[in-house]
């Protein structure tokens, strides 16, 4: 059974800075991975879609990148904003299932 | 402006009720899903639909029913056999049900408590 973990649960950085979200999975057999973001007591937004032949995707400020071999992806934001304070969850679709799993999310909060 | 539109936003339940929480979206999307978010945990699949009058179960179908009488509607009912209701639910669409390559557009949710 799939597995997705995010660590850290939350982050706080003072603005400006560059961060990286991380996210793991167990089992390598994707189709593809998705980073979402979440504004508290929201729906989700999906920021960035990686197929599983894909390196990387970039949105903006936002770079997502994929190892399925190591079953990791990260979320790189650049120059972060607190606008940019909010929950981040990833998600993978695969497996013989053909099921999306989520991870439970690190909540960021960017300081002024 | 095309979207999914979830509604109420905050629902309360009695012991022993059923509740029909809402799910509209004029995207004009084939696939509609329902998921159910406790906090600190992922996103978990109650049910989801890919065509009219057709439905599947997820990992956690127990204690709720669905119907899809039409394309652009989803309604959710949370049974009086759902033991632990309380939960923020969020119902979801893909243009195609295509989820190896198709993202997920997903309404603003509906916070079930328990009275």
């Amino acid at each position: 059974k799939q597995e997705v973990t995010q660590i850290p649960a939350a982050l706080s950085v003072p603005e400006g800075e560059n961060l990286v979200l991380n996210c793991s999975f167990t089992d390598s057999a994707i189709y593809n991975l998705q980073w979402f973001r979440q504004d508290p007591g929201k729906g989700l937004t999906s920021l960035l879609l990686i197929q599983s032949s894909q390196r990387e995707q970039t949105s903006g400020r936002l770079n997502a990148s994929l190892d399925k071999s190591s079953g990791r992806s990260t979320l790189y934001i650049a120059a972060s904003q607190p606008g940019d304070s909010a929950t981040y969850l990833c998600a993978v679709f695969g497996g013989s299932a053909r099921q999306l799993t989520f991870g439970s999310g690190t909540q960021l909060t960017v300081l002024p | 402006d095309g979207g999914i539109t979830q509604s109420p936003k905050y629902l309360f339940r009695k012991e022993g009720q059923n509740v029909t929480l809402s799910c509209e979206q004029n995207l004009n999307h084939d696939a509609m899903y329902w998921y159910r978010q406790d906090p600190g945990q992922g996103l978990r699949l109650i049910y989801y639909s890919q065509i009219v009058n057709d439905f599947q179960k997820g990992d956690i179908a127990e204690g709720y029913s669905v119907s899809r009488e039409k394309k652009e509607s989803f309604p959710l009912t949370v049974t009086s056999a759902q033991k632990n209701p309380t939960a923020f639910y969020l119902c979801a669409s893909t243009p195609r049900g295509d989820r190896a390559n198709e993202k997920l557009f997903f309404g603003s949710g509906t916070q079930l408590s328990v009275l």
